[in-house]
């Protein structure tokens, strides 16, 4: 257990509908991470945030949104859902800001499915 | 962009078996990360190194920084170590981007 927590743990929508994935980062973490895992693209870095603030941004699209509150969870807000967003989404987080140069702990992810 | 290679992608051992997985990246890094996937999907960071070699059980990490080169080794293997190995580097040179960039993965299946 990585001590990060991820809801739901799966989650089937439909096109066009708009879902919210919620992240709690390890005790004493600061930074959350979130990451997409497709079948053809693998594992792709979406966005960072560091004690609040974003910090890193990745290949996350505009109707991709995510926001990190003062406790610290995070949440990732994703909209007008296409069949192609159908993948694992995992939410990871570090004691430091530099998130290539820090362990990561992984959640156990979300399985979306859109129909 | 830094470009992640791993080879191979899949791997089928015997029980006993010493095991490598190879990961060669592009642009000249500071750290390199190995992860776990588990087959349920659970993803766990099994080593960040930045120079030299690294142990943890039977498992040993080593990197060559002047070739661009990482090397997973698992000694006398387990079925229980059935998962994806995955490689993760900075997606930019040394001091510059520190978003993480990942190989494919090497799927290793360990018979009895």
């Amino acid at each position: 257990d990585s001590g990060v927590t991820q809801t739901p743990k799966h989650l089937i929508t439909a096109t066009g509908q708009r879902v919210t994935l919620r992240c709690s980062p390890r005790s004493g973490d600061l930074s959350v991470y979130w990451y997409q895992q497709s079948l053809d693209q693998g594992l792709q870095f979406l966005i960072q945030y560091y004690n609040g603030e974003e910090r890193a941004k990745g290949n996350i699209l505009e109707r991709f949104s995510a926001q990190q509150f003062p406790d610290l969870h995070s949440e990732l807000n994703l909209s007008s859902l296409e069949l192609g967003d159908s993948a694992l989404y995992f939410c990871a987080s570090s004691e430091g800001s530099r998130g290539a140069y820090n362990e990561q702990f992984f959640g156990p992810g979300t399985r979306l499915t859109v129909l | 962009k830094n470009e992640v290679e791993q080879s191979p992608q899949n791997l089928t051992a015997q029980e006993g078996e010493f095991i490598t997985i190879n990961c060669s990246y592009s642009v000249g890094i500071s750290a390199l990360h190995w992860l776990q996937q588990h087959p349920g999907g659970g993803i766990v960071s099994l080593f960040m190194l930045s120079s030299g070699k690294k142990k943890h059980g039977r498992l040993i990490a080593t990197i060559n920084i002047q070739e661009k080169h990482s090397s997973l080794h698992i000694t006398a293997s387990h079925p229980r170590d059935s998962a994806v190995y995955i490689c993760a580097v900075p997606s930019g040179a040394q001091g510059g981007s520190e978003k993480l960039v990942f190989g494919k993965g090497t799927k290793l299946t360990v018979n009895p």
